[in-house]
């Protein structure tokens, strides 16, 4: 079984600073992982993705994240937060090895981003 | 290419009536997810389809709920008898590998009064 943990439910930061979005994960399997953005009353849009190949991954809107497999995280950063980057953000494992993501993906409680003028 | 389409996307029904959750995946996508999410929760996955098969519905609540993928047409999420501790966002999700990344439609929400 899988589990994601997300530790901040809340991220306040002023607009034009750095932020970083924390996640963790445990698995006891090789596993996808991925970086969700909900707007209010929207769907999922997915923001990056780490398969494979190059543990620092980019993703849409300016994000970036990094997979560290010994820390078991994969946490989302941008340098840059504007107003409109305000969201819900949902951190998801998927088991690698379970021959079609049958258990689907298991998702972290999410971090709210919410940017100060 | 069209996303994922679901309908409605607004669903209110009084409690011990029916609710009928409809996805449409995208174009050349046969595997089909299911996902509910509560208010100030994450997602929590339901039910795995593809075409005319259930493949895993591990997260489905054994009574009241299921779940079809047919052949032809959208996949179908149904919950008889609904409670007030139903209603939620139901998410769909679609995926053309069932391995990997996973489209999300908008969700319906369903409100049960």
């Amino acid at each position: 079984a899988q589990s994601v943990t997300q530790l901040d439910s809340q991220v306040p930061v002023f607009e034009e600073a750095p932020v970083e979005l924390r996640c963790n994960y445990s698995s006891s399997v090789s596993v996808y992982l991925f970086w969700y953005v909900q707007y209010p009353n929207q769907g999922l849009q997915l923001l990056l993705k780490y398969l494979s190949g190059s543990t620092l991954v980019k993703g849409i809107n300016g994000f970036e994240a990094e997979f560290n497999k010994s820390q078991t995280s994969f946490h989302l950063r941008k340098p840059s937060v504007h107003i409109s980057d305000t969201a819900e953000y949902f951190c998801a494992v998927s088991d690698m090895y379970s021959g079609g993501g049958a258990d689907g993906l298991t998702f972290g409680k999410g971090t709210h981003l919410i940017i100060q003028p | 290419n069209a996303g994922v389409m679901q309908n409605p996307r607004h669903l209110v029904r009084r409690r011990g009536q029916e609710a009928r959750l409809r996805c449409s995946p995208m174009k050349g996508h046969s595997h089909v997810y299911w996902y509910r999410q509560l208010p100030e929760e994450g997602l929590k996955f339901m039910v795995y389809l593809q075409k005319e098969n259930i493949i895993d519905e591990s997260g489905m609540p054994k009574e009241r709920f299921s779940a079809e993928f047919p052949k032809e047409g959208p996949s179908i999420l149904r919950i008889q008898q609904v409670v007030r501790g139903d209603s939620a966002a139901y998410f769909c999700a679609s995926s053309p590998t069932g391995r990997g990344e996973q489209f999300f439609g908008p969700g319906t929400r369903l409100t049960v009064l």
